[in-house]
């Protein structure tokens, strides 16, 4: 079955500076690759997602990037801000298909 | 809407009791899902079923089982509670079909078992 692993496990930034948490999967059939983002105490919520056919995906100080060759997405943070500081998952499934497989998690730390 | 709700939130149990989890959903999905989130490990998939009368095991089912009888309920049962059952647990929802994808989450239930 597939295998996400995310690095790192927690990153710490100051405010304003960016932050980037890769992820590699181990199956190439996967074709999506979303970003969820757990704040303490709360339930997971998807921020953004990528599909296979586009290299790169921007929502304003969030983006991800993909690499099929390989086999590895990340997500890029700008311009970072405390309500930032977050659990975050990354996941790849194959679109189409009902499971998600997640990472372990990255824990952010935005210091002011 | 709702969305995805979950009950109990919290509960204690000693082991080798039962219990049933109900995680309800308004947004007519056809996916369910149950996870389980434990600290460093992120989110395991327990069961999950593809529409009504469906189940099918996840990454972890062991000592779990699930039942879909109704379209916008999942239940997650525990039928002898274990000490390595202590966890967070997640039921999530999505619509299922080729442009629908997202999973949404409902709130967690924390369950410890003694």
């Amino acid at each position: 079955g597939e295998n996400v692993e995310q690095h790192p496990s927690t990153l710490s930034v100051q405010e304003g500076d960016s932050a980037v948490i890769k992820c590699t999967y181990s199956d190439s059939a996967s074709n999506y690759f979303p970003w969820y983002k757990q704040e303490l105490g709360k339930r997971p919520q998807l921020i953004i997602d990528i599909r296979s056919n586009v290299g790169e995906k921007k929502d304003q100080r969030i983006a991800v990037t993909l690499n099929k060759t390989a086999k590895h997405f990340s997500l890029h943070i700008t311009e970072t801000q405390p309500e930032d500081s977050a659990v975050y998952f990354c996941a790849a499934s194959i679109a189409g298909y009902s499971t998600l497989t997640f990472g372990k998690g990255t824990m952010l730390l935005v210091s002011p | 809407n709702a969305g995805v709700t979950q009950t109990p939130k919290f509960r204690v149990l000693k082991t080798g009791q039962s219990m049933t989890l109900l995680c309800a959903q308004d947004m007519n999905h056809e996916y369910m899902y149950w996870y389980r989130q434990d600290p460093g490990m992120g989110l395991r998939l327990i069961h999950y079923s593809v529409g009504e009368g469906t189940t099918a095991k996840g990454e972890v089912p062991d000592g779990y089982n699930v039942s879909r009888l109704k379209k916008q309920n999942f239940l997650l049962g525990l039928e002898s509670a274990a000490p390595s059952q202590t966890s967070v647990y997640f039921c999530a929802s999505t619509e299922g079909g080729i442009n629908s994808y997202e999973q949404y989450f409902g709130p967690g239930t924390r369950l410890t078992v003694t």
